[in-house]
């Protein structure tokens, strides 16, 4: 039981790269969410999505776009990196909407050069 | 601007010792999450409550929801290095079913 998975687990990239964080879930849940941690800030919520081809901003949107073809996958993709967007990425999902339970993967360390 | 605020922001203590973590705001939520995070993990869920006023119990672990359902605590009891971690307040304002987290507490239990 792989529950939920991300890769990769660290990444560096040079600005103005597209870099692409993926995610996988093996319990189907309905709802999937992208956030982003850093010092001071707690988690904060970049997408989520309430099923597949269902997506919706979250609380920092800005230079990121996600895709949910399928159920199971909720890619993360930053079109053109920049050194602010240095930070772990948690994706999450949940059986309900989301301020019920959500399983956490166990994060991206992405370093933005 | 941070919906839920926690404190203190960092606690170092010893083995044995009792603490307490505060997660406040002036928003109303239906209900508030604790998660602890340990290194190099993501989140994982310890206890939601719901009815003002909840009071939850989970070991060494107390949990308190307040009357007006704006605030909440967490207090751990004879602390333990095993108790090292992240601490995260999360809930969900208004009806928008999206979580929003507070900063975090990072708890040091020393041996």
């Amino acid at each position: 039981d792989a529950g939920i998975t991300q890769s990769p687990r660290y990444k560096i990239t040079e600005t103005g790269r597209q870099v692409t964080l993926m995610c996988h879930q093996t319990w189907s849940h309905s709802y999937m969410f992208w956030y982003r941690q850093d010092l001071g800030h707690g988690l904060r919520l970049i997408y989520y999505s309430a099923a597949a081809d269902i997506t919706d901003k979250g609380e920092v949107p800005d230079g990121y776009v996600v895709s949910r073809s399928k159920t199971e996958n909720f890619p993360l993709t930053l079109e053109s990196a920049t050194r602010s967007q240095t930070s772990v990425y948690f994706c999450a999902s949940s059986v309900y909407k989301g301020d019920t339970e959500q399983f956490f993967g166990p994060g991206t360390r992405l370093t933005v050069l | 601007t941070q919906l839920l605020k926690q404190s203190p922001q960092f606690l170092s203590i010893q083995e044995g010792e009792n603490l307490t973590v505060y997660c406040n705001s002036s928003s109303v939520f239906s209900s508030l999450q604790w998660y602890r995070q340990e290194p190099g993990e993501g989140p994982v869920l310890l206890v939601t409550v719901v009815t003002g006023g909840e009071v939850k119990k989970l070991k060494r672990l107390t949990f308190q929801f307040g009357d007006a359902r704006k605030d909440s605590s967490l207090h751990i009891t004879a602390a333990q290095p095993g108790d090292t971690g992240l601490y995260l307040c999360a809930g969900a304002p208004g009806n928008t079913g999206k979580l929003i987290f507070g900063q975090g507490t990072t708890l040091q239990v020393k041996p």
